[in-house]
């Protein structure tokens, strides 16, 4: 099956630094990334969807200038947590999607942030 | 809005046991989840349902479809402790190619011994 690789796994920072976690598809073309939050013992929440070379669309309620994503290759995806606040920790997943199997969603293996 | 409702959020069952999981969703789709996640780690595919009585089976899971319910079960057969896990029902909304999903609140399984 195809394959997301999302680093770092677990990350401790600072607050008010910035962190950079990236997703790569190793072995097809992302053309669709998605980038989820989830807390401890809750759902998945949906925060942005980005397309390969144009913005991305935030969810209601999420910060678009704190959390930065770019999309600037087919295999390559960042989501940037700017200023991180302690109440940013939480575990986060990348998930990509292919025109070529539409139906299927390549999950990461999560990012677990904590902020001190 | 699509809305989507596992139940029950929690399952204690005891190994051996039958047991069902319900994934209910509030307008139409074309395609319907199961994941499976286990503590710290990222989601596993289980299951994608496409079309009205879509059945599939891997091991002792069985997830079936009616899209004129809006109804998806997780049936678990003889359930054995390597299956504790929270799995997650995730309904697409209906737009082609575009590939959000909406997610259930998820349910918590314990097997125990």
């Amino acid at each position: 099956g195809a394959v997301v690789s999302q680093h770092p796994s677990r990350v401790i920072c600072k607050s008010g630094t910035s962190v950079k976690i990236e997703c790569r598809s190793l072995d097809f073309q992302a053309t669709t990334m998605f980038w989820y939050r989830q807390f401890p013992k809750q759902s998945l929440m949906l925060m942005a969807t980005s397309n390969e070379g144009s913005k991305a669309t935030y969810e209601q309620g999420v910060e678009k200038d704190k959390f930065l994503i770019n999309h600037a290759s087919l295999t390559l995806s960042t989501l940037t947590v700017t200023s991180a606040h302690p109440e940013d920790s939480s575990f986060y997943i990348c998930s990509g999607g292919t025109g070529e199997r539409p139906t299927e969603a390549f999950f990461g293996q999560g990012t677990r942030l904590t902020v001190v | 809005e699509l809305k989507v409702e596992q139940n029950p959020l929690f399952l204690s069952m005891q190994e051996g046991k039958n047991y069902t999981i319900y994934c209910n969703y509030s307008t139409t789709s074309d395609r319907l989840y199961w994941y499976r996640q286990d503590p710290g780690k990222s989601l596993e595919s289980l299951f994608v349902l496409l079309s009205n009585g879509a059945v599939k089976q891997e091991g002792r899971l069985m997830a079936s479809l009616d899209t004129k319910a809006r109804l998806s079960t997780l049936h678990i057969t003889a359930a054995v402790h390597d299956l504790s896990a929270t799995y997650f029902c995730a309904v697409g909304r209906n737009a082609g190619n575009n590939r959000k999903l909406i997610w259930g609140l998820g349910t918590s399984l314990a097997v125990n011994p």
